[in-house]
């Protein structure tokens, strides 16, 4: 079946420490997305990507990096500069014109 | 920037009756798409009903229905006959069809929904 694999499900990470969450879709789908999720403030765009080797910064960049090495592949690492990355990491990918997204099941960041 | 709003926090309503959840976003452009989203407990989001804003007919989707109010930039979702299964966080999203801006959508807070038997 097709679809939107995420992992890890849930990651715990040490203060200044680097972590990276995997994003994988088989759906042959040319854009993908990064979304955090914060109780209260619904879904904010980090990165997104139209096509491969090319992405664009969202509305909350500071503090992560993307790369888009591969169709099907879309990374987000959380680098030690981002204030309070605990929170809700969702991936998405859609065919241009986008008329809907896709998610993945979503990543659960905990900083201890 | 278009914004989205949801200001209804929480919503909660009887098994088999209808509620109604609203969302107004803020926009200069006169061509969009909006689009309601389910996140059930399970957290991953699923596409509940979409509206292109140059339709004037509201959008369907057997006991899912808009109520699209361009003018007054209101799109509200009303659920009938609720079901058990309808609980979940519930978005709002909007996508500009001007072609920089139409590869992303802006969502709204969210509405929890729960449906009480």
């Amino acid at each position: 079946d097709g679809g939107i694999t995420q992992s890890p499900k849930y990651l715990f990470r040490k203060e200044g420490q680097n972590v990276t969450l995997s994003c994988e879709q088989n759906l042959n789908h040319d854009a993908m997305y990064w979304y955090r999720q914060d109780p209260g403030q619904g879904l904010r765009l980090i990165y997104y990507s139209q096509i491969v080797n090319d992405f664009q910064k969202g509305d909350i960049a500071e503090g992560y990096s993307v790369s888009r090495e591969k169709k099907e592949s879309f990374p987000l690492t959380v680098t030690s500069a981002q204030k309070n990355p605990t929170a809700f990491y969702l991936c998405a990918s859609s065919i241009p014109p986008l008329r809907e997204l896709f998610f993945g099941e979503g990543s659960r960041l905990t900083v201890l | 920037a278009q914004t989205v709003t949801q200001s209804q926090p929480e919503m909660s309503v009887q098994e088999a009756e209808t509620v109604t959840l609203s969302c107004t976003y803020d926009t200069s452009e006169s061509d969009y798409y909006l689009f309601w989203y389910k996140q059930p407990p399970s957290r991953q989001m699923i596409l509940v009903i979409r509206q292109e804003a140059y339709k004037q007919q509201n959008a369907t989707e057997n006991r899912f229905s808009v109520n699209f109010q361009k003018a007054a930039k209101s799109f509200s979702l009303k659920i009938s006959d609720s079901q058990l299964g309808d609980a979940a966080m519930y978005f709002c999203a909007y996508r500009s069809a001007i072609l920089q801006g139409a590869q992303k959508l802006v969502f709204g807070q969210g509405t929890r929904l729960t449906i009480n038997p």
